[in-house]
């Protein structure tokens, strides 16, 4: 079956590193988005990509952050400063067509850890 | 912002009893998902439920979105060990991208 892989499970990183985050979605989804969920708390969305472009983010994906399709399977997430605060597990999900049933299929997760 | 409330937070039950999680909202929305999350792992979709009274069952799980598609229910019947789990419920509005807003879940526990 068809699934979101990320890589790498788990990043340790300096504060002030800069950060990637890799999520190849399912092949023939078009929607991929990321969502961050810091340690006891709900996920909360990050930003949604379509069509090779941000279609929509939060206030919490602000300039230190970013997005790229690289290639035809790849979907990256940058953080280009981290902060203490970017300690999360950050999630990459990804959907097929749009319609009412915008059924979206999670990744593992990558588990940031910012000292 | 649309917020989901879950409720309880956490539930706490012995094998073989029922239980019943809530997802409430004031907002409206179009399509709306359960997932469950293990420690350490991605949320698992276990539902999506679209049309207002919307009823679906998946072997002991019952889901269930209100008539005016701004609450819903997942009742476990006769639950098991294997059930426990974080149950997170997410709602989406079809004017966005597909951004999910989620609940903060309910942490459920069965015991043998």
């Amino acid at each position: 079956e068809p699934e979101v892989t990320q890589t790498p499970s788990h990043q340790v990183t300096q504060m002030g590193q800069e950060v990637i985050l890799r999520c190849v979605p399912i092949s023939n989804h078009l929607y991929f988005y990321w969502y961050r969920q810091i340690l006891g708390q709900k996920v909360e969305f990050l930003v949604s990509f379509y069509n090779n472009e941000i279609s929509e983010k939060s206030e919490i994906f602000d300039d230190q952050f970013s997005v790229e399709r690289p290639d035809g399977s790849n979907f990256t997430l940058k953080i280009r400063s981290t902060k203490l605060e970017d300690s999360a597990m950050y999630f990459c999900a990804s959907r097929g067509v749009r319609g009412p049933y915008n059924e979206q299929f999670f990744g593992p997760g990558t588990r940031l850890t910012v000292l | 912002t649309q917020l989901l409330e879950q409720s309880p937070q956490f539930l706490s039950i012995q094998e073989g009893e029922n239980l019943t999680v809530y997802c409430n909202s004031s907002s409206v929305f179009s399509s709306l998902q359960w997932y469950r999350q293990e420690p350490g792992e991605g949320p698992v979709l276990l539902v999506t439920v679209v049309t207002g009274g919307e009823v679906k069952k998946l072997k002991r799980l019952t889901f269930q979105f209100g008539d005016a598609r701004k609450d819903s229910s997942l009742h476990i019947t006769a639950a098991q060990p294997g059930d426990t789990g974080l149950y997170l419920c997410a709602g989406v509005n079809t004017d966005s991208w597909g951004k999910f807003q989620f609940g903060a879940g309910t942490q459920v526990v069965v015991t043998p």
